[in-house]
Protein backbone atom coordinates (compact mmCIF):
# COMPACT_ATOMS: atom_id res chain seq x y z
CA UNK A 1 0.00 0.00 0.00
CA UNK A 2 0.78 3.82 -0.47
CA UNK A 3 1.98 5.46 2.47
CA UNK A 4 3.37 9.02 3.04
CA UNK A 5 5.75 9.96 6.02
CA UNK A 6 6.69 13.48 7.30
CA UNK A 7 9.11 14.54 10.44
CA UNK A 8 9.51 16.23 12.51
CA UNK A 9 6.11 16.29 13.92
CA UNK A 10 6.69 19.38 15.57
CA UNK A 11 9.20 21.76 15.72
CA UNK A 12 10.24 25.44 17.44
CA UNK A 13 12.92 27.15 16.16
CA UNK A 14 14.14 30.65 16.47
CA UNK A 15 14.46 33.17 13.99
CA UNK A 16 17.18 33.18 11.91
CA UNK A 17 17.94 29.42 12.35
CA UNK A 18 18.22 26.73 9.23
CA UNK A 19 14.98 24.04 8.60
CA UNK A 20 14.61 21.14 6.82
CA UNK A 21 11.50 19.22 6.46
CA UNK A 22 11.52 15.87 5.51
CA UNK A 23 8.68 13.82 3.38
CA UNK A 24 8.85 9.87 1.76
CA UNK A 25 6.80 8.15 0.21
CA UNK A 26 6.60 4.45 -0.01
CA UNK A 27 4.74 2.28 -2.26
CA UNK A 28 5.10 4.07 -5.67
CA UNK A 29 7.24 5.10 -8.06
CA UNK A 30 8.16 8.12 -9.59
CA UNK A 31 5.37 10.29 -7.88
CA UNK A 32 4.61 14.06 -8.48
CA UNK A 33 5.21 15.57 -4.56
CA UNK A 34 3.97 18.80 -3.36
CA UNK A 35 4.49 20.85 -0.40
CA UNK A 36 1.99 23.16 1.18
CA UNK A 37 1.54 25.21 3.66
CA UNK A 38 -1.34 26.17 5.61
CA UNK A 39 -1.30 29.61 8.11
CA UNK A 40 -3.41 29.28 11.40
CA UNK A 41 -7.31 29.43 10.25
CA UNK A 42 -6.24 29.62 7.02
CA UNK A 43 -6.51 27.79 3.35
CA UNK A 44 -3.84 26.12 1.77
CA UNK A 45 -0.75 27.35 0.16
CA UNK A 46 1.16 25.63 -2.50
CA UNK A 47 4.55 26.38 -1.95
CA UNK A 48 6.41 23.95 -4.67
CA UNK A 49 5.99 20.82 -6.63
CA UNK A 50 8.01 18.07 -8.12
CA UNK A 51 7.62 16.15 -11.17
CA UNK A 52 10.87 13.76 -11.09
CA UNK A 53 13.86 13.72 -9.10
CA UNK A 54 16.14 17.20 -9.44
CA UNK A 55 13.17 18.39 -10.57
CA UNK A 56 11.36 21.37 -8.32
CA UNK A 57 8.65 23.90 -9.34
CA UNK A 58 7.95 26.97 -7.32
CA UNK A 59 4.60 28.66 -6.49
CA UNK A 60 5.74 31.13 -4.24
CA UNK A 61 8.94 33.38 -4.04
CA UNK A 62 9.90 33.11 -0.44
CA UNK A 63 12.87 32.57 1.44
CA UNK A 64 12.05 28.62 1.74
CA UNK A 65 13.90 26.43 -1.19
CA UNK A 66 12.86 22.54 -1.55
CA UNK A 67 14.91 19.19 -3.18
CA UNK A 68 14.08 16.28 -4.56
CA UNK A 69 17.67 14.13 -4.04
CA UNK A 70 15.42 10.72 -4.37
CA UNK A 71 12.45 9.51 -6.29
CA UNK A 72 10.10 9.28 -2.94
CA UNK A 73 12.20 12.12 -0.94
CA UNK A 74 11.02 15.67 -0.65
CA UNK A 75 12.76 18.41 1.33
CA UNK A 76 11.86 21.63 2.44
CA UNK A 77 14.51 23.85 3.68
CA UNK A 78 15.68 27.54 4.43
CA UNK A 79 18.38 29.08 5.21
CA UNK A 80 17.10 31.71 7.92
CA UNK A 81 13.51 31.12 9.30
CA UNK A 82 11.24 34.48 9.72
CA UNK A 83 8.44 35.03 12.27
CA UNK A 84 5.96 34.16 9.06
CA UNK A 85 7.46 31.36 8.29
CA UNK A 86 5.80 29.62 10.97
CA UNK A 87 2.96 26.89 9.88
CA UNK A 88 1.21 23.28 9.10
CA UNK A 89 3.61 22.09 6.61
CA UNK A 90 2.35 19.29 4.45
CA UNK A 91 3.94 17.11 2.13
CA UNK A 92 1.63 15.26 -0.56
CA UNK A 93 1.95 12.86 -3.33
CA UNK A 94 0.19 12.30 -6.37
CA UNK A 95 1.24 8.13 -7.85
CA UNK A 96 1.96 7.98 -11.15
CA UNK A 97 -0.41 7.43 -13.62
CA UNK A 98 -3.41 8.55 -11.40
CA UNK A 99 -6.12 9.21 -14.04
CA UNK A 100 -8.25 10.94 -11.68
CA UNK A 101 -5.46 13.29 -10.06
CA UNK A 102 -5.98 12.90 -6.19
CA UNK A 103 -3.59 13.76 -3.94
CA UNK A 104 -2.52 12.24 -0.74
CA UNK A 105 -1.41 13.76 2.32
CA UNK A 106 1.09 13.41 4.96
CA UNK A 107 0.37 14.22 9.18
CA UNK A 108 2.13 17.45 8.60
CA UNK A 109 4.68 19.08 10.52
CA UNK A 110 3.59 21.69 12.96
CA UNK A 111 6.46 24.36 12.47
CA UNK A 112 6.57 27.86 15.45
CA UNK A 113 9.58 30.08 14.40
CA UNK A 114 10.31 32.27 18.13
CA UNK B 1 -7.85 29.95 -14.44
CA UNK B 2 -9.21 27.25 -12.11
CA UNK B 3 -11.02 28.42 -8.64
CA UNK B 4 -12.99 26.74 -6.20
CA UNK B 5 -15.65 28.91 -3.90
CA UNK B 6 -17.01 26.71 -0.46
CA UNK B 7 -18.72 28.90 2.03
CA UNK B 8 -16.17 29.42 4.89
CA UNK B 9 -18.16 29.13 7.99
CA UNK B 10 -17.93 28.38 11.19
CA UNK B 11 -20.83 25.96 10.55
CA UNK B 12 -22.37 24.55 13.77
CA UNK B 13 -24.96 21.85 14.18
CA UNK B 14 -26.45 19.74 16.71
CA UNK B 15 -25.41 16.27 16.53
CA UNK B 16 -28.32 14.08 14.03
CA UNK B 17 -29.00 17.59 11.80
CA UNK B 18 -28.63 17.67 8.47
CA UNK B 19 -25.29 19.04 6.73
CA UNK B 20 -24.73 21.06 3.94
CA UNK B 21 -21.53 22.57 2.86
CA UNK B 22 -21.80 24.37 -0.81
CA UNK B 23 -18.89 24.72 -3.64
CA UNK B 24 -18.72 25.98 -7.08
CA UNK B 25 -16.15 25.74 -8.99
CA UNK B 26 -14.75 27.26 -12.52
CA UNK B 27 -12.74 25.21 -14.05
CA UNK B 28 -11.33 25.42 -18.07
CA UNK B 29 -11.18 22.08 -18.64
CA UNK B 30 -12.89 18.48 -17.67
CA UNK B 31 -11.98 18.56 -13.85
CA UNK B 32 -12.33 16.04 -11.33
CA UNK B 33 -14.00 17.38 -7.94
CA UNK B 34 -12.77 15.81 -4.66
CA UNK B 35 -13.45 16.46 -0.94
CA UNK B 36 -10.94 16.48 1.95
CA UNK B 37 -11.94 16.24 5.84
CA UNK B 38 -8.80 17.36 8.01
CA UNK B 39 -9.30 17.04 11.60
CA UNK B 40 -7.19 18.87 13.93
CA UNK B 41 -3.70 18.85 13.98
CA UNK B 42 -3.52 15.89 11.33
CA UNK B 43 -3.00 15.80 7.37
CA UNK B 44 -5.87 16.18 4.98
CA UNK B 45 -7.78 12.87 3.88
CA UNK B 46 -9.77 12.32 0.86
CA UNK B 47 -12.84 12.28 1.61
CA UNK B 48 -14.52 11.47 -1.80
CA UNK B 49 -14.34 12.41 -4.92
CA UNK B 50 -15.99 12.36 -8.58
CA UNK B 51 -14.72 12.28 -11.83
CA UNK B 52 -17.18 13.21 -14.67
CA UNK B 53 -20.58 15.25 -14.89
CA UNK B 54 -23.53 13.45 -12.62
CA UNK B 55 -21.33 10.99 -10.60
CA UNK B 56 -21.91 10.99 -7.20
CA UNK B 57 -19.08 10.34 -4.99
CA UNK B 58 -20.04 8.71 -1.63
CA UNK B 59 -18.17 7.81 1.77
CA UNK B 60 -18.72 7.74 5.56
CA UNK B 61 -22.58 8.58 4.79
CA UNK B 62 -21.21 11.93 3.12
CA UNK B 63 -22.05 12.26 -0.67
CA UNK B 64 -21.65 15.29 -3.38
CA UNK B 65 -22.82 14.89 -6.99
CA UNK B 66 -20.64 16.05 -9.93
CA UNK B 67 -23.10 19.28 -11.13
CA UNK B 68 -21.76 20.43 -14.58
CA UNK B 69 -24.77 22.73 -15.28
CA UNK B 70 -24.61 24.57 -12.23
CA UNK B 71 -20.81 24.39 -11.92
CA UNK B 72 -21.62 23.07 -8.38
CA UNK B 73 -20.22 19.76 -5.75
CA UNK B 74 -22.08 20.51 -2.54
CA UNK B 75 -21.14 18.12 0.71
CA UNK B 76 -24.25 16.52 2.35
CA UNK B 77 -24.75 14.26 5.46
CA UNK B 78 -28.10 13.38 6.71
CA UNK B 79 -27.18 12.76 10.53
CA UNK B 80 -24.14 14.13 11.49
CA UNK B 81 -21.97 13.19 14.99
CA UNK B 82 -19.75 14.81 17.03
CA UNK B 83 -16.55 12.87 15.37
CA UNK B 84 -17.68 14.52 12.59
CA UNK B 85 -16.08 17.79 13.20
CA UNK B 86 -13.76 18.75 11.34
CA UNK B 87 -12.40 21.34 8.51
CA UNK B 88 -13.64 20.68 4.72
CA UNK B 89 -11.97 21.15 1.48
CA UNK B 90 -13.15 21.06 -1.90
CA UNK B 91 -11.06 20.82 -4.38
CA UNK B 92 -10.58 20.03 -8.56
CA UNK B 93 -8.33 19.38 -10.63
CA UNK B 94 -7.95 19.87 -14.09
CA UNK B 95 -7.01 16.80 -16.13
CA UNK B 96 -5.04 19.08 -18.54
CA UNK B 97 -3.07 21.13 -16.60
CA UNK B 98 0.14 22.22 -17.58
CA UNK B 99 3.88 21.00 -17.61
CA UNK B 100 2.21 17.81 -16.01
CA UNK B 101 2.16 19.18 -12.65
CA UNK B 102 -1.97 17.96 -11.43
CA UNK B 103 -2.01 20.60 -8.97
CA UNK B 104 -5.46 20.64 -7.29
CA UNK B 105 -7.16 23.69 -6.75
CA UNK B 106 -8.49 24.25 -3.00
CA UNK B 107 -11.17 26.28 -1.47
CA UNK B 108 -10.67 27.95 1.94
CA UNK B 109 -12.12 25.21 3.98
CA UNK B 110 -15.36 25.02 5.73
CA UNK B 111 -14.98 24.46 9.56
CA UNK B 112 -17.66 22.10 10.97
CA UNK B 113 -18.28 21.52 14.56
CA UNK B 114 -21.27 19.32 16.05
CA UNK B 115 -22.03 19.66 19.63
CA UNK B 116 -23.98 16.99 21.34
Amino acid sequence: SQTIHQWPATLVQPVGSPLSLECTVEGTSNPNLYWYRQAAGRGLQLLFYSVGIGQISSEVPQNLSASRPQDRQFILSSKKLLLSDSGFYLCAFRAYGTHDNEQFFGPGTRLTVL
Amino acid sequence: GNSVTQMEGPVTLSEEAFLTINCTYTATGYPSLFWYVQYPGEGLQLLLKATKADDKGSNKGFEATYRKETTSFHLEKGSVQVSDSAVYFCALSDRYSGAGSYQLTFGKGTKLSVIP
